[in-house]
């Protein structure tokens, strides 16, 4: 059974541009998350998808933002970028979000540059 | 404010033997808790998870056990191999209130299996 995949998996953009990250869940899983990880800094939650919506966001900028399809994908988008935020973007996928304890499963990861 | 905090950066062990890594959380409301490893640019990958209505829980070599009223959680691995080299994260969720679960992780553990 395949994995959470993400694209692309290095990405460089210049300051006030916009990226944008693709994800695909496992399949069956209907709740994607997004997390950053930026150097030196752990895990961070910032946002979260379950059928079609938005649940949940972190404590990120509006700048960030993002959707999910109805095949259950997820794009993240990140507007006007600045150099802080680069960093590695993670996907993770869990069956639907809706009891707190299914299990989280994660992608590799894509890789972003902001120069 | 950091709610789940992993004290320990670095742990280096003997092959063959335990390794114990430890996590503290500060928010009651947590209540599902999971380990999860991470080599260098990969997404993380998860290892094991306990609920909060249990105190033990155990899949081959990994037991993770949980002391909810310490707030404390540990991941034992016995016994370890050189293999087991990575950085294992600590994460909880159910602290955001009804529908919101996503993970809050620790800053992580770099383990290091001595040969």
């Amino acid at each position: 059974e395949a994995g959470v995949t993400q694209s692309p998996t290095h990405l460089i953009k210049t300051r006030g541009q916009q990226a944008t990250l693709r994800c695909s869940p496992i399949s069956g899983h209907t709740s994607v998350y997004w997390y950053q990880q930026a150097l030196g800094l752990g895990l961070q939650f910032l946002l979260w998808y379950d059928e079609g919506e938005e649940r949940n966001r972190g404590n990120f900028p509006p700048r960030f933002s993002g959707r999910q399809f109805p095949n259950y994908s997820s794009e993240l988008n990140v507007n006007a970028l600045e150099l802080e935020d680069s960093a590695l973007y993670l996907c993770a996928s869990s069956l639907s979000g809706t009891s707190g304890m299914e299990t989280q499963y994660f992608g590799p990861g894509t890789r972003l540059l902001v120069l | 404010d950091q709610q789940v905090k992993q004290n320990s950066p670095s742990l280096s062990v003997q092959e063959g033997r335990i390794s114990i890594l430890n996590c503290d959380y500060t928010n009651s409301m947590f209540d599902y808790f999971l380990w999860y490893k991470k080599y260098p640019a990969e997404g993380p990958t998860f290892l094991i998870s306990i609920s909060s209505i249990k105190d033990k829980n155990e899949d081959g070599r990994f037991t993770v056990f949980l002391n909810k009223s310490a707030k404390h959680l540990s991941l034992h691995i016995v016994p370890s191999q050189p293999g087991d080299s990575a950085v294992y994260f600590c994460a909880a969720s159910g602290a955001s209130g009804a529908g919101s679960y996503q993970l809050t992780f620790g800053k992580g553990t770099k383990l290091s299996v001595i040969p």
